[in-house]
């Protein structure tokens, strides 16, 4: 297996524009989770899906910012409009609820 | 807001030492996880260990888990130069939450 697959792996974009970043989970896994990693806030869990389906995202730091989970094998994690706080390296990660996460190599996000 | 914190924030000791990490914990949880993470990657699952559980082994690391002190601990025996990493412990509650600390730097020097 390729393991967690993310794309882009770097972004860099300007300010108001709209920002999508993707995610290909583990075969057979059925969670999904986005988290972000800052140096001030450390690594924060944003949203995380179960069987597709969203379960808690309270970690979605606002209106801004959007997840899908449209099937088994793709999610998205959508910020629009962007703004330089938002510069982060954005992970993904599927697993199993109760056990491990398998997580994928981020995407660096750069918002000027 | 992070649930687990780490202790020491940094750590650099000499190859062949033993290095020991601290994470505590502030709520009830369901199992308590270690993470690695090489500069510039992401994280690579260590170990989990269950809240009725009290010690667990794989290879070189070695983890506790005081559930009365909500903590726990990461020894990794005779360390090496490629151990350099942050290491990061995530507990899972039952709010469906998994919650990371700020991390471990640890740097062994060959």
């Amino acid at each position: 297996d390729a393991g967690v697959i993310q794309s882009p792996r770097h972004e860099v974009t300007e300010m108001g524009q709209e920002v999508t970043l993707r995610c290909k989970p583990i075969s057979g896994h059925n969670s999904l989770f986005w988290y972000r990693q800052t140096m001030m806030r450390g690594l924060e869990l944003l949203i995380y899906f179960n069987n597709n389906v969203p379960i808690d995202d309270s970690g979605m730091p606002e209106d801004r910012f959007s997840a899908k989970m449209p099937n088994a094998s793709f999610s998205t994690l959508k910020i629009q409009p962007s703004e330089p706080r938002d510069s982060a390296v954005y992970f993904c990660a599927s697993g199993f609820r109760e056990y491990e996460q398998y997580f994928g190599p981020g995407t660096r996000l750069t918002v000027t | 807001s992070q649930q687990g914190e780490e202790d020491p924030q940094a750590l650099s000791i000499q190859e062949g030492e033993n290095a020991t990490m601290n994470c505590s914990y502030k709520t009830s949880i369901n199992n308590l996880q270690w993470y690695r993470q090489n500069s510039g990657r992401g994280l690579v699952h260590l170990i989990l260990i269950r809240s009725n559980e009290r010690e667990k082994h794989s290879g070189r690391l070695r983890v506790t888990l005081d559930t009365s002190k909500k903590s726990s601990s990461l020894l990794i025996t005779a360390s090496r130069a490629a151990d350099t990493a942050s290491y990061f412990c995530a507990t899972d509650a039952d709010n469906n939450d998994m919650r990371f600390g700020a991390g471990t730097r640890l740097t062994v020097k060959p």
